[in-house]
Parts: structure tokens; sequence; C-alpha cells
């Protein structure tokens, strides 16, 4: 199976700090994408990066996150200013299988847990 | 806006049995419908990708049926093992929502030996 790696896979932080999770998603992919899962509920989409553009975003993917890929191979995802409620586990997601009709499965890393304090 | 439900929330079987797994979405206007496994504190692990012209797809002991016009997806395991014991989740891929993939809240399974 594809592998998608992240770092670091847990992140404590106080409130207020910076933090930015890493991906090396799927080599050779231009579409890479950022979910998170708050303990206990649904897997939540927040944005996906198309050959190094945003190219759509979730309402939950505020003016506190950003992503850039400073890289050929990494993928970050920075929140300026961590809120308790940042507390989650994040995933980035690289597609991989190209199938019929435009269809590909998509691949998860093992996640960053964030904790912020 | 695509709603995604998994029905039961938990599970609980003995070995050997078969489990039965629902999803239901409420656009039908898919590309297509993913089955993931997640284990406590991982990452999500892809078990079956049906597209929307297929009606299952099956990989050993797991088989996924999609039933798109009424909007349900089904994963059956066959012959449980406690191995087995983990959280269910489905995703869809919608038309009108570009690529990202909308999650149900998922099924906790527990195989008892």
């Amino acid at each position: 199976e594809p592998e998608v790696t992240q770092t670091p896979s847990h992140q404590v932080t106080q409130m207020g700090q910076e933090v930015i999770l890493r991906c090396v998603p799927i080599s050779n992919h231009l579409y890479f994408y950022w979910y998170r899962q708050i303990l206990g509920q649904k897997v939540e989409f927040l944005v996906s990066f198309y050959n190094n553009e945003i190219s759509e975003k979730s309402e939950i993917f505020d003016d506190q996150f950003s992503v850039e890929r400073p890289d050929g191979s990494n993928f970050t995802l920075k929140i300026r200013s961590t809120k308790l409620e940042d507390s989650a586990m994040y995933f980035c997601a690289s597609p991989a299988v190209r199938l019929a009709g435009g269809n590909y499965e998509q691949y998860f890393g093992p996640g960053t847990r964030l904790t912020v304090t | 806006k695509q709603e995604v439900t998994q029905i039961p929330a938990a599970l609980s079987v003995p070995e050997g049995e078969n489990l039965v797994l629902n999803c239901s979405f409420t656009d039908s206007a898919i590309y297509n419908l993913q089955w993931f496994r997640q284990d406590p504190g991982k990452g999500l692990t892809s078990l079956l990708l049906i597209q929307s012209s297929q009606r299952e797809q099956t990989s050993g002991r797991l088989n996924a049926s999609l039933d798109k016009s009424s909007g349900r997806s089904t994963l059956y395991i066959a012959a449980s093992q406690p191995g087995d014991s983990a959280t269910y989740l489905c995703a869809v891929r919608v038309k009108a929502a570009g690529n990202k993939l909308t999650f149900g809240g998922g099924t906790r399974v527990l195989v008892k030996p």
C-alpha cells in the first residue's frame, strides 16, 4: 500500500503558540488534503491543495490556518495561534491508485495528535 | 450538503459471526465510496473503494455493496475475528464538492473471543 508519512506523531503546545504539522505524501502526486478528527467526532475536511495552490477549503480553515509545500516532497499545515479547540488528530491524505473515470483511492497518513493546553 | 450516517454506532459480536455495517448518504451524485478501518488513536486504513458505477467490491473476507439510488452502502465482514475489532468508517466523494471525502461517524466493532 502506498505510504503517507506524518511528523510529529504527537505535539503538545500551549494556547496561542504556532505549530507546524508535516506530511510527506505519495511521491509525484499533485493533490494533497488535510483532515482533522476531534476526539469522538467525525473526520472533517480542512483543505485540499493542488499544484501548489489551495483548491478548496472548509469553513474550519480560517485565517489561523495555512498550508505550504516548502519543497518538492514535504507538505505542511500551520496553525498560527492555537486554541484549545484545535486539539485533534490531524491527517494528511494523498490520492493513489488511479481508477477508471478519474476516480482514485485516498490514502491517509498515521496522523499527528495535537494537544493544546 | 452531503450527510453521511453510520448505524449502529457500536456493535459487539462473538468470534465467527458475520458483521454487517451500514452507511447511508443523502446526495446520490457521488464519484465513489470508500471504507476505512481505524484502530484506537491511529490513522485510517483504506479497505475498499466502490466506484459509482459498481454494485459491489470484494477483498478477502470483506464485501461492500453500493446502492447509489437509495444512498446506501453495506460492509460485510465474514467469519469475524478478534483482530477485526476497530472502528469502521465510510466516506463518500461527492461530485458537487470537489475531491474531498465526507465521512460518517463510524461503527465501533468489538469481536469477542
